[in-house]
């Protein structure tokens, strides 16, 4: 498995703004992906997220409103622009790695939009 | 559209007895299956992965999965209320490499 972070842990912001979400892993991995988790529901698929290529984005999720960088091996963030309180949810980065093509959850961003 | 379904439960078994969590999904070729569990609060965390046809055993949990019937289950032996939690399916379908679907999940109660 991997040692994966998240920050920040959570949030409560205003409509209308923006908030970046930054994922490190203690190990280089290729694949990393974002999902939302909306109260009492299950994970959605927002991007996946490959180093050195633009991320790609699910049915329903557009680069405009969620732009992904992936810098480098370890890093990636999520940014949640103008956002409304739709948007509030908790939004979990996974990296996969190991020989099964497991995936493994960050601790989570619960993010509040008033 | 590829699903995954999870009854959601919530499913009480007493402590000590065997919980049985059960997942169908909709594409055939699917290769590989998950479960994941999640406490109240926290992320998923994974306990179990399977990729052939029959039972995968790990401590008190078994797998169970069966490609004809589209089927894949959790078994949890000795029940204990710490495994009182959302136990979640995932399935990696055809031709999406490395992408996962996620159940709705099903909240489990093990009851002193």
């Amino acid at each position: 498995s991997a040692v994966i972070s998240q920050k920040p842990s959570r949030d409560i912001c205003q409509r209308g703004t923006s908030l970046t979400i930054q994922c490190q892993v203690d190990s280089q991995v290729t694949m990393m992906f974002w999902y939302r988790q909306q109260p009492g529901q299950s994970l959605t698929l927002i991007a996946t997220a490959n180093q050195g290529s633009e991320a790609t984005y699910e049915s329903g999720f557009v680069i405009d409103k969620f732009p992904i960088s992936r810098p480098n091996l370890t890093f990636s963030t999520l940014t949640v622009s103008n956002m409304s309180p739709e948007d509030s949810s908790i939004y979990l980065c996974s990296v996969e790695t190991g020989g099964w093509e497991t995936q493994y959850f960050g601790p989570g961003t619960r993010l509040l939009v008033l | 559209q590829k699903e995954v379904e999870q009854n959601s439960g919530p499913l009480s078994v007493p402590e000590g007895a065997i919980a049985s969590l059960n997942c169908t999904y909709s594409d055939r070729g699917s290769q590989s299956f998950f479960w994941y569990r999640q406490y109240s609060g926290k992320s998923p965390e994974l306990i179990m992965f399977i990729y052939s046809n029959g039972d995968k055993e790990d401590g008190r949990f078994t797998a169970q999965l069966n490609k004809a019937s589209q089927y894949v289950s959790l078994l949890i032996r000795d029940s204990q209320p710490s495994d009182s939690a959302t136990y979640l399916c995932a399935v990696r379908n055809t031709g999406t490499a490395s992408k996962l679907t996620f159940g709705t999940g099903t909240r489990l109660q093990v009851t002193l």
